[in-house]
């Protein structure tokens, strides 16, 4: 069964220090997401796209996030100068179509910021 | 705006007995319903959802929930907890007029099954 694979699982960064966090969504998805959950918290929405633009983003995502489809695989997320309040688990998935389809999720990256 | 409550962020049955976790949505507008479960170290795997029709929804694992428009619930059961159930759930909601289609999580619920 084709599922969203997310890499890496763990990735400890220091404060201020770029980090790129990389998904491969399932190959016929039109739609891609991603969701952050801070330890303890609910999983927030961050960002969708479609179309090789932003949908929709949240106000957690600032100027420091951007994404990216840099091929026809890769769906990624950068962060330019993480914060020790970026820490999270960071989720990534993907759609065929919108609201009535399953969003599928990867297993996510663990970020941790020092 | 959109918000998802869970009754319980921890919740204990013991094998074989009823499993129920909350689960009450605010909408302005006719929601679709989610219900995701999360087992440690893995993503988000959809259980069920509720877009349209029958407002009984079933999915995999046994589990099932009811949309209440007139509560504003989608609560999950599951008459009989196995083992295996032990994991967080995860109740969301999409607005279906949203073009972005981004779900809106609950804060999770663990559920222990005791032997």
């Amino acid at each position: 069964e084709p599922e969203v694979t997310q890499t890496p699982s763990h990735q400890v960064t220091q404060m201020g220090q770029e980090v790129i966090l990389r998904c491969v969504p399932i190959s016929n998805h039109l739609y891609f997401y991603w969701y952050r959950q801070i330890l303890g918290q609910k999983v927030e929405f961050l960002v969708s796209f479609y179309n090789n633009e932003i949908s929709e983003k949240s106000e957690i995502f600032d100027d420091q996030f951007s994404v990216e489809r840099p091929d026809g695989s890769n769906f990624t997320l950068k962060i330019r100068s993480t914060k020790l309040e970026d820490s999270a688990m960071y989720f990534c998935a993907s759609t065929v179509r919108l609201s009535t389809d399953t969003q599928y999720f990867g297993p996510g990256t663990r970020l941790t910021v020092l | 705006a959109q918000s998802v409550t869970q009754l319980g962020s921890h919740v204990s049955v013991s094998e074989g007995a009823l499993v129920l976790l909350r689960c009450n949505y605010s909408s302005s507008v006719p929601p679709y319903l989610f219900w995701y479960v999360q087992y440690p170290n893995q993503g988000l795997q959809l259980l069920l959802k509720y877009t349209t029709g029958a407002t009984l929804v079933k999915g995999i694992n046994g589990f099932e929930a009811e949309f209440k428009k007139s509560e504003t619930s989608f609560h999950l059961t599951k008459p009989s907890a196995h083992m295996s159930d032990a994991a967080e759930y995860f109740c969301a909601v999409s607005d279906r007029g949203n073009q972005g289609g981004k779900l809106i999580f609950g804060q999770g619920t663990e559920l222990s099954v005791k032997p």
